[in-house]
Order: structure tokens, then sequence, then C-alpha cells
């Protein structure tokens, strides 16, 4: 089936830097997008969604960009701290489907 | 609080023997779902349920059984028949618009 990927596998930043951590999806149906958190040993943290109608959304320190045309998508997080340390990774739903593609994830370690 | 819990955290499984793996939530979703996660691996889908007494396999349902008798809970049962069941097992129920919330996940260990 289509699958959601991850270009880099691990990112490594400094204190206060920006971090990007980008997504390739594959299905064009799909219209709802989701980043997770995901620290050691614990569950998934949903972190910010962005539907297929928008191209970018803000929340707080975090903003995600879609790109339709290419497939891509984007989460940007500002000043990056060494609390933001985790994988991260992207979900794509199909309209209509139950059922999200997740990625593999991107490593973030941040360096104090 | 409303969320998700799974029971135990921790679960050390001896060969030929069954596990149930315990999932519960009070967000009132109706559809929920269990994943496996392997180290350096996405999240693959086992079952998932989209009302009660319903569910349908996922990807890698060979070796699992579920149920769905209330709809605040999924537990998940890891037979004897799954060959490779050490991992870390996540469940997760979907609200409004589809974004799935996640438990706090239950490691499986085989001895």
């Amino acid at each position: 089936g289509e699958s959601v990927g991850l270009h880099l596998p691990t990112l490594s930043v400094q204190e206060g830097d920006n971090s990007i951590i980008n997504c390739a999806y594959s299905n064009s149906a799909s219209d709802y997008f989701i980043w997770y958190k995901q620290e050691s040993g614990k569950g998934p943290q949903f972190i910010i969604d962005i539907r297929s109608n928008m191209d970018k959304r803000q929340g707080q320190r975090v903003t995600v960009l879609l790109n339709k045309t290419v497939k891509h998508l984007s989460l940007q997080i500002a000043a990056t701290q060494p609390g933001d340390s985790a994988v991260y990774f992207c979900a794509e739903n199909p309209g209509g489907s139950y059922i999200p593609t997740f990625g593999r994830g991107t490593s973030l370690i941040v360096h104090p | 609080d409303g969320g998700i819990t799974q029971s135990p955290k921790y679960l050390f499984r001896k060969e030929g023997q069954n596990v149930t793996l315990s999932c519960e939530q009070n967000l009132n979703h109706d559809a929920m779902y269990w994943y496996r996660q392997d180290p350096g691996q996405g999240l693959r889908l086992i079952y998932y349920s989209q009302i009660v007494n319903d569910f349908q396999k996922g990807d890698i349902a060979e070796g699992y059984s579920v149920s769905r008798e209330k709809k605040e809970s999924f537990p998940l049962t890891v037979t004897s028949a799954q060959k490779n069941p050490t991992a870390f097992y996540l469940c997760a129920s979907s609200g409004l618009f589809n974004e799935q919330f996640f438990g706090p996940g239950t490691r499986l260990t085989v001895l």
C-alpha cells in the first residue's frame, strides 16, 4: 500500500535553534495530517494537525506546513529546547478512512 | 481526567503462554486501535474496532485476538501462535476528526 516516509531519521540541533522535520506522503487522497511526538518509553502525543484545505497552521512554538503539490509535510519547532528531544512522526488520513498511515519517525536530539 | 489507560506497563510472557493487554478509554470514542511498535519502525496496525461488538484485522493480526464488548474497553490477547511478540504495544482511540489519541503503551517481553 501507499506509505508515509521521512527524509531524515536523526536530526541534531543546538538548544535555541529552530528545527525542521520533514515528511513525504504518497496518497493523494489524504486530507488530514497529524504530527506526533513520542518520548522514549511513552505513547505518542498529538502535537498539531492540518487539513488539506490549509497550507499552514501554527501552534505554540510549532508550525506545520503542507505542500500538496509535492505531497510534503513539515514540522517547524521554534527555539528548540532539550525537552523537545523525542521521535517525531507524521500520520496521514485518507479521506473517508478510519485507518491512518504512520511514518517511521525522525529522532530529534537537542544539545544544551 | 479524560484519556486512555493501558495495563500493565511491563509484561513478561513465557513460551506457549497467552497474555492479555488491557486498554480502557473514557473519551467516549467509538473507534479503537491496537498497534505494535518495534525499534526503528513505524506503527503497525494489529486490529481496530469502529463500534462495539465489531472489529477488523489490521496488517499484522496473525497471532493476536481482540474483543469489543464495551465501548470503553478493547483488550488485546497475544496468543502462543505469535512467534515474535516482544515489542511495545500501543492502544489508541480516535475522535471526531479521526485524530488518534494514544495510551502510554505496554512493553511485552518473551522470556
